[in-house]
């Protein structure tokens, strides 16, 4: 298996415009976790689906953020519109279950 | 409200001796801890976990030792790698949220 894999590794963009990020979770993984990593709040769980359904997502910032699970293999994190302090890594990761998560190498997201 | 808590942002050990990183909780309700190691540029990796009902869980040169009385759980690496120079990370989550909960990191470093 692949692992988690997301794309793009890194994503600059002017502020205002909208950002996609991808993920494809490890197959047969039935919870996706979007994570954001930053220098002054660390790791941070911004939403969470299980079955492809959204659990919790009460770690997303704003309405600026969401989150889609279409199917078992693909999930997406927009921002729109983005702005200079959504500047980060954003992490994906799936499980089987608690605790075991497997990460994805991560988008590095710089919104000038 | 930080549930866990990694006290020391940085550690520095001499290669070949043992690495001691720390981890405080206060939420009494966790069942399992785990520890992720974290290299730039790269999602966090499982390391080892353990669950509540154990003190001790030992895996290689890795050994996780949990004091439910004290709140606290330590990770030992014996011995020490140039290979082990990683962010280390602490997280926790109970059987009822599948929710990680984790801690800051510590940044550890061997020196050769």
């Amino acid at each position: 298996d692949a692992g988690v894999i997301q794309s793009p590794r890194h994503e600059v963009t002017e502020m205002g415009q909208e950002v996609t990020l991808r993920c494809k979770p490890i197959s047969g993984h039935d919870y996706l976790f979007w994570y954001r990593q930053t220098m002054m709040r660390g790791l941070e769980l911004l939403i969470y689906f299980n079955n492809n359904v959204p659990i919790d997502d009460s770690g997303m910032p704003e309405d600026r953020f969401s989150a889609k699970m279409p199917n078992a293999s693909f999930s997406t994190l927009k921002i729109q519109p983005s702005e200079p302090r959504d500047s980060a890594v954003y992490f994906c990761a799936s499980s089987l279950g608690p605790g075991g998560y497997t990460f994805g190498s991560g988008t590095r997201l710089t919104v000038v | 409200d930080q549930q866990v808590k990694q006290n020391s942002p940085s550690l520095s050990v001499q290669e070949g001796r043992i690495s001691i990183l720390n981890c405080d909780y206060t939420n009494s309700m966790f069942d399992y801890f785990l520890w992720y190691k974290k290299y730039p540029a790269e999602g966090p990796t499982f390391l080892i976990s353990i669950s509540s009902i154990k003190d001790k869980n030992e895996d290689g040169r890795f050994t996780v030792f949990l004091n439910k009385s004290a709140k606290h759980l330590s990770l030992h690496i014996v011995p020490s790698q140039p290979g082990d120079s990683a962010v280390y990370f602490c997280a926790a989550y109970t059987d009822s949220n599948y929710q990680l909960i984790w801690g800051a990191g510590t940044k550890l470093i061997i020196k050769p």
